[in-house]
């Protein structure tokens, strides 16, 4: 029973164009979703979060969409650089317990 | 450094074998959790505690594992009898706060295990 869905593995963009990256879940009872980013041989960092009573929320060039009724969400990235090169997972909150995506590979070209 | 420890960072171990792994989270972080990641997906739930208590346990752990928070400090997860499908990456994270009002977690490096 995969509750996140992160249906695209990979991504690749140019250094400085946007990188948008889909995110689908199942879980209603999801409070807050939040985006990781992971380097090899590294845990994974967190990155952004959103309320699931909001439908934006922006930091910096990264900016995270909700739209709850279609119960997916969407990390944009603007302007890409290639240190933005690493696995980002989708990841749904209830009550503290954390649920991952299956990660998409974002790579940023120079 | 006052991040998430984890040891070891790596583990190769014999088929049958009973494997420990230690985490050490964010001091005055109360609470704690374990996921397994393989290759090509995301981390998988195992357990979470508040404090010393565990909370829940992942109905795809089997009887094999076990994991505790004696002090609601420090954490272990140990399998017993290992299997070759238990061969994976072993994350640590911690967090405060309860009822996902900071729902930020800190992840350690993991450990890696093998089994051969």
């Amino acid at each position: 029973d995969q509750q996140v869905k992160q249906n695209s593995p990979s991504l690749s963009v140019q250094e400085g164009r946007i990188s948008i990256l889909n995110c689908d879940y199942t879980n209603s009872m999801f409070d807050y979703f939040l985006w990781y980013k992971k380097y090899p041989a590294e845990g994974p960092t967190f990155l952004i979060s959103i309320s699931s009573i909001k439908d934006k929320n922006e930091d910096g060039r990264f900016t995270v969409f909700l739209n709850k009724s279609a119960k997916h969400l969407s990390l944009h990235i603007v302007p890409s650089q290639p240190g933005d090169s690493a696995v980002y997972f989708c990841v749904g909150n209830q009550g503290g317990k954390l649920i991952f995506g299956q990660g998409t590979e974002l790579s940023v070209k120079p | 450094d006052t991040g998430v420890s984890q040891n070891p960072r790596h583990k190769i171990t014999k088929r049958g074998q009973n494997v420990t792994f230690r985490c050490d989270p964010i001091s005055e972080h109360n609470r704690l959790y374990w996921y397994r990641q393989t290759l090509g997906q995301g981390p998988e739930f195992l357990t979470y505690f508040q404090n010393e208590a565990q909370l829940e346990k992942s109905r795809l752990l089997s009887d094999r594992f076990s994991a505790e928070r004696p002090k609601g400090s420090f954490s272990t997860l140990e399998i017993q009898r290992t299997e070759q499908g238990d061969s994976a990456m072993y994350l640590c994270a911690s967090s405060l706060g309860d009822r996902g009002l900071d729902t930020e977690a800190f992840f350690g490096q993991g450990t890696r295990l093998t089994v051969v």
